[in-house]
């Protein structure tokens, strides 16, 4: 099963500042990230899939970059309604898919 | 607009079973695999179980195999996840989820869950 690391585990960054999150698979998942956005007691949006393509409706903020083993998801200018949970999934000859662990992203 | 609505959650004792529902709306239901993810309280996201268009092909995660069987009925734009052997482990919110194509292993809409309690 391939493991995906989230780093940091909290990341606190300020309004209208660059957050950049990280994630890491154990063996090469080729393109085969997604990343998803969660606030509480919401279900998780699609933001990214193909490592760097947004989904419908996601503001250009937020980029996604990376292969093989290391992935970035980037939001350039963080707004209010940013701060929530991420999580990337690998879903590279699934199944199964995993997540990684999330990473909050707090208001600093 | 899509809408998966999950229900069927509740508190359970361990042992027990519990079956899963979820309808869909606003897509073409027949044309795309379905997922189960879970969340325990307060941790990350684990996927539990797939099942194609047609039903011809599902999977399990590891944790569940040989205890959880996932079905859908195309006709009722349902999805199902029958539980059995239920343990404290399972304690969860379970999500519905649409694949965002056939045989994608991602997901572009979600239901809001519902919550399964296993106490033992």
């Amino acid at each position: 099963e391939k493991v995906m690391t989230q780093s940091p585990a909290t990341l606190s960054v300020s309004p209208g500042e660059r957050a950049t999150l990280s994630c890491r698979a154990s063996q090469s998942v080729s393109s085969h990230v997604a990343w998803y956005q969660q606030k509480p007691g919401q279900a998780p949006r699609l933001l990214i899939f193909g490592a760097s393509t947004r989904a419908t409706g996601v503001p250009d903020r937020f980029s996604g970059s990376g292969s093989g083993t290391e992935f970035t998801l980037t939001i350039s200018s963080l707004q209010s309604e940013d701060f929530a949970v991420y999580y990337c999934q690998q879903y590279n000859n699934w199944p199964p898919v995993t997540f990684g662990q999330g990473t909050r992203l707090e208001i600093k | 607009e899509v809408q998966l609505v999950e229900s069927g959650g509740g508190v359970v004792q361990s042992g027990r079973s519990l079956r899963l529902s979820c309808v869909a709306s606003g897509f073409n239901f027949d044309d795309y695999g379905m997922h189960w993810v879970r969340q325990a309280p307060g941790k990350g996201l684990e996927w539990v179980s797939l099942i194609s268009w047609n039903s011809d092909a599902t999977g399990y995660a590891d944790s569940v195999k040989g205890r959880f069987t996932i079905s859908r009925d195309n006709a009722r734009n349902s999805l199902y996840l029958q539980m059995n052997s239920l343990r404290p482990e399972d304690t969860a919110v379970y999500f519905c989820a649409k694949a965002f194509y056939d045989t994608s292993g991602y997901y572009d809409f979600w239901g809001r869950g519902t919550l399964v309690t296993v106490s033992s």
